[in-house]
């Protein structure tokens, strides 16, 4: 059964930073790209980033409003993904999901995590 | 980027009755080598992860009833509920995976 267990969410201040994690199992970890999706109090999904897999460099892409802002970076080893966010605004307030598939569409979803950005 | 436009934002269906959610790209997110629509639509309700649906505009996803039904080509798309049942209460989003990744506003079924 595939798992992707998000951890790390909480209440930051603004300009802060925070990391977040991505326990996966269930699958080949280290075959598949690896997203984070993130959505905010009565809005919609917004995709936040991708890392590749190592076939293809761990090549990473990142939506436009987190772009310079957050990393995206994984562990093989540990079948974890991570998301590593700074200079945090109060817009980037959200429930973060690790998610994955076959392809750029997402066949499997953690819980979330909420990160609240407020002083 | 491309744009995803959904409409309408939220409809109110009777139980038994037919849903239409539209969904639109601002660009055509058919790849002409391969002949596939790189759209998919996801149901998400409150407190869960969004499920996956459709994908390739038009394939169900494995266990999804086939009350669910995607249509469309390049820059048009419907995700089409044949009978809706009071499980199918949620918000809907189409999303494209053509070039980098964007979902659409969301539409949200009520009863």
């Amino acid at each position: 059964e595939v798992q992707l267990v998000e951890s790390g969410g909480g209440l930051v201040q603004p300009g802060g930073s925070l990391k977040l994690s991505c326990a996966a199992s269930g699958f080949t970890f280290s075959g598949s790209a690896m997203h984070w999706v993130r959505q905010a109090s009565g809005k919609g999904l917004e995709w936040v980033g991708r890392i590749r897999n190592k076939a293809n460099d761990y090549a990473t892409t990142y939506g436009a409003s987190v772009k310079g802002r957050f990393a995206i970076s994984r562990d093989d080893s540990k079948n974890t993904a991570y998301l590593q966010m700074n200079s945090l605004k109060t817009e980037d307030t959200a429930v973060y999901y690790c998610t994955c598939g076959d392809y750029d569409f997402f066949d499997y979803w953690g819980q979330g995590t909420l990160v609240t950005v407020s002083s | 980027d491309i744009v995803m436009t959904q409409s309408p934002d939220s409809l109110a269906v009777s139980l038994g009755e037919r849903a239409t959610i539209n969904c639109k790209s601002s660009q055509s997110v058919l790849y002409s080598s391969n002949n596939k629509n790189y759209l998919a639509w996801y149901q998400h309700k409150p407190g869960q992860p969004p499920k996956l649906l459709i994908y390739w505009a038009s394939t169900r996803e494995s266990g999804v009833p086939d009350r669910f039904s995607g249509s469309g080509s390049g820059t048009d798309f419907t995700l089409t509920i044949s009978s809706l049942q009071a499980e199918d209460v949620a918000v809907y989003y189409c999303q494209q995976y053509y070039t980098y990744l964007t979902f659409g506003g969301g539409t949200k079924v009520e009863i």
